[in-house]
């Protein structure tokens, strides 16, 4: 069965500083790779997703940046953190190719606080 | 207006209660219907899905599509405590999903 691990859980970071979070899946390859932000009552906007290793496309201009280094990892980085980078970022998977309309599956995401 | 809406609630019921919870939609194109539930401090958990219209039964849950009025529904028989949760609707065309804001479930005991 597939399973997606994020980490960390938690993370409390002072502006201006880096951010490096990271996603793998295991028991599939060649996934869609998504990642997520919510915020109360805003629901899920999705920030990156990715068809493949390299190949990153950004639904919102922003500081912060993806990176696919392998074909099950997927990389949520910002050079200098803001504080409205502050939410609950999420990563998910999906089928590929042909299947890639099916559901979506998520982690357990990262809470993230800029102080 | 959104591609899918959802009632935030709060909805509180009292155990054993019949719960609906429900959506509405714009594209007509969609082709996958979901239902996550989503507990406190974590991710979306996959509950239910249906493809195009139609009904599916899962224990205690059903899941309703009707394409007629753009229409989403997931029914919770025989409500638990552990059913409290935030439950969010979603659709799809191709790999482009959409996701209503999620609606917040409390069962009282």
């Amino acid at each position: 069965s597939q399973t997606i691990h994020q980490w960390p859980a938690t993370l409390v970071q002072p502006v201006g500083s880096p951010l490096s979070l990271e996603c793998t899946v295991e028991g599939t390859s060649n996934p869609n790779l998504y990642w997520y932000r919510q915020a109360a009552g805003r629901g899920l906007q999705l920030l990156f997703y990715s068809v493949g290793i390299g190949q990153i496309s950004s639904e919102v201009p922003q500081n912060l940046s993806a990176s696919r280094p392998q074909d099950r990892q997927f990389i949520l980085s910002s050079k200098k953190l803001l504080l409205s980078d502050s939410g609950f970022y999420l990563c998910a998977w999906g089928r590929s190719g042909a299947r890639s309309n099916q559901p979506q599956h998520f982690g357990d995401g990262t809470r993230l606080s800029i102080l | 207006q959104k591609e899918v809406e959802q009632d935030p609630g709060p909805l509180s019921v009292p155990e054993g209660a019949i719960v609906s919870l429900n959506c509405t939609y714009s594209n007509s194109a969609f082709q996958y219907f979901m239902w996550y539930r989503q507990y406190s401090r974590k991710g979306p958990e996959l509950l239910m899905y249906t493809y195009s219209s139609g009904n599916k039964e899962d224990g205690r849950f059903t899941a309703q599509v009707d394409k007629s009025s753009k229409y989403i529904s997931l029914f919770i028989r025989d409500s638990q405590p552990s059913d409290s949760a935030t439950y969010l609707c979603a659709a799809n065309t191709g790999n482009q999903f959409y996701f209503g804001t999620g609606t917040s479930l409390t069962v009282i005991p």
